[in-house]
């Protein structure tokens, strides 16, 4: 089975940089995905890793320690809209299927 | 740009009575999923399908089943509605086990009084 855990909530400041972090713990990984979600909203794909290391993309990047069972998420430069619950999504090795995690809700504020 | 639309925003159903919430997707994807999100208790898988007439139970599949008749559409059903399924209810679809980007539709907000 699947275990991840990330931080319930987080709270930043407008302009500053937030790390999000996401520890797993799997019985075959593929891959990790995190995704934004603003609240009454759907999830939104943000980025995927499959191999070690940093994966930039504009504000965001997302890194990826597989022998850790360890990703972050890391928003740059802070906007109010940035405020969204951040989800870490496992893939395993049954095909098509990824395990969430319970998501981490950031709170960016002036 | 994929689209995946659910058949209704807000549903408001009886105990015991038969829920149908039916997902459609317009991208030719091989993959449908239903989850279920709940306050403290994040995306919960109920069942997947990964080709037409196949499914997959989830993590959550009891008081469930699915349909998937045709390729763009996968359906779930709640055969006796009961007040432990009052949840939100997304669909999501991904074009193949290569590609495992998961792209969901608005969500369904069911109420089972």
């Amino acid at each position: 089975g699947q275990n991840i855990d990330q931080p319930t909530e987080m709270t930043a400041t407008e302009g500053a940089i937030v790390q999000i972090n996401c520890t797993y713990q799997t019985s075959g990984f593929n891959g990790l995905f995190w995704y934004q979600q603003h609240a009454g909203e759907a999830p939104t794909f943000l980025s995927y890793n499959v191999l070690d290391g940093l994966e930039e993309k504009g504000r965001f990047s997302s890194f990826l320690s597989r022998s850790k069972g360890y990703s972050y998420l890391l928003l740059k430069e802070l906007q109010m809209k940035d405020s969204a619950s951040y989800l870490c999504a496992v893939k395993g090795t049954n095909a098509g299927k990824s395990t969430f995690g319970d998501g981490t809700t950031l709170t960016v504020k002036p | 740009d994929v689209k995946v639309t659910q058949s209704s925003r807000y549903l408001v159903k009886r105990t015991g009575e038969k829920v149908f919430l039916e997902c459609v997707q317009d991208m030719d994807h091989e993959n449908m999923f239903w989850y279920r999100q709940d306050p403290g208790l994040g995306l919960r898988l109920i069942y997947f399908s990964y080709d037409v007439k196949m499914k997959e139970k989830g993590d959550i599949p009891e008081g469930y089943s699915v349909s998937r008749e045709k390729k763009e559409r996968f359906s779930l059903i709640l055969e006796s509605a009961s007040t432990n399924q009052t949840s939100m209810y997304l669909c999501a679809s991904s074009l193949s086990d290569i590609q495992e980007t998961q792209y969901f539709g608005p969500g369904t907000r069911l109420l089972v009084l």
